[in-house]
């Protein structure tokens, strides 16, 4: 199976701050990596997919990059809606596997 | 509207079964790949089981292989999963999610994951 270690799990922000979450594949995905907000007590939500393209309706201050076994999720410019945890998602391979989360927190 | 209602959580007790099941609406059910997604109280997400389109291939998590069993009923749109000898660990809310997946313009095939989660329902095993 395809491991995804995540990091941090979590980390402290204020408004405003740039924020860099990273997922790294213990084998090649290509680019077929998905990037998901989940909100206490509610169901994920997608924010970036194939690594880079954003889901649309999603603010541009979210991006991701990477390609084969290191990607990014980043936040320019956190807002107070965007204090959330986030999970990273392989799909390349079946077990589908996520990364540990990363909770953003004030 | 896409949307996805799932069903049929509750309170059961170790080694009995449940069945959940996963309402779809606004979309061609039948076109799309299925997924089972779970989260544990207070951890992370699970993925654990898929189902394609047509529901001739089916995919499982080692951790629940043998005891659960994902299907589809296209002409209901709705997707199940059967769970059998339920242990404590598989306590969590369980969300089914939409492939987003299918035929680009030169007919090449695409997977990019699940776009559209369910609100979830709650499974909880215990005696």
């Amino acid at each position: 199976d395809i491991q995804m270690t995540q990091s941090p799990s979590s980390l402290s922000a204020s408004v405003g701050d740039r924020v860099i979450i990273t997922c790294r594949a213990s084998q090649g995905i290509r680019n077929d990596l998905g990037w998901y907000q989940q909100k206490p007590g509610k169901a994920p939500k997608r924010l970036i997919y194939v690594a880079s393209s954003l889901q649309s309706g999603v603010p541009s201050r979210f991006s991701g990059s990477g390609s084969g076994t290191e990607f990014t999720l980043t936040i320019s410019g956190l807002q107070p809606e965007d204090f959330a945890t986030y999970y990273c998602l392989q799909h390349n391979t079946y077990p589908w596997t996520f990364g540990q989360g990363t909770k953003v927190e004030i | 509207e896409v949307q996805l209602l799932e069903s049929g959580g509750g309170l059961v007790q170790p080694g009995g079964s449940l069945r959940l099941s996963c309402a779809a609406s606004g979309f061609s059910f039948s076109n799309y790949g299925m997924s089972w997604v779970r989260q544990a109280p207070g951890k992370g997400l699970e993925w654990v089981s898929a189902i394609s389109g047509r529901g001739g291939t089916t995919y499982y998590a080692d951790s629940v292989k043998g005891r659960f069993t994902i299907a589809r009923d296209n002409s209901k749109n709705t997707l199940y999963v059967e769970m059998n000898s339920l242990r404590a660990e598989d306590t969590a809310v369980y969300y089914c999610a939409k492939d987003d997946s299918g035929y680009d313009w030169n007919r090449v095939y695409y997977q990019y994951g699940m776009d559209v989660w369910g609100q979830g329902t709650t499974v909880t095993v215990s005696s």
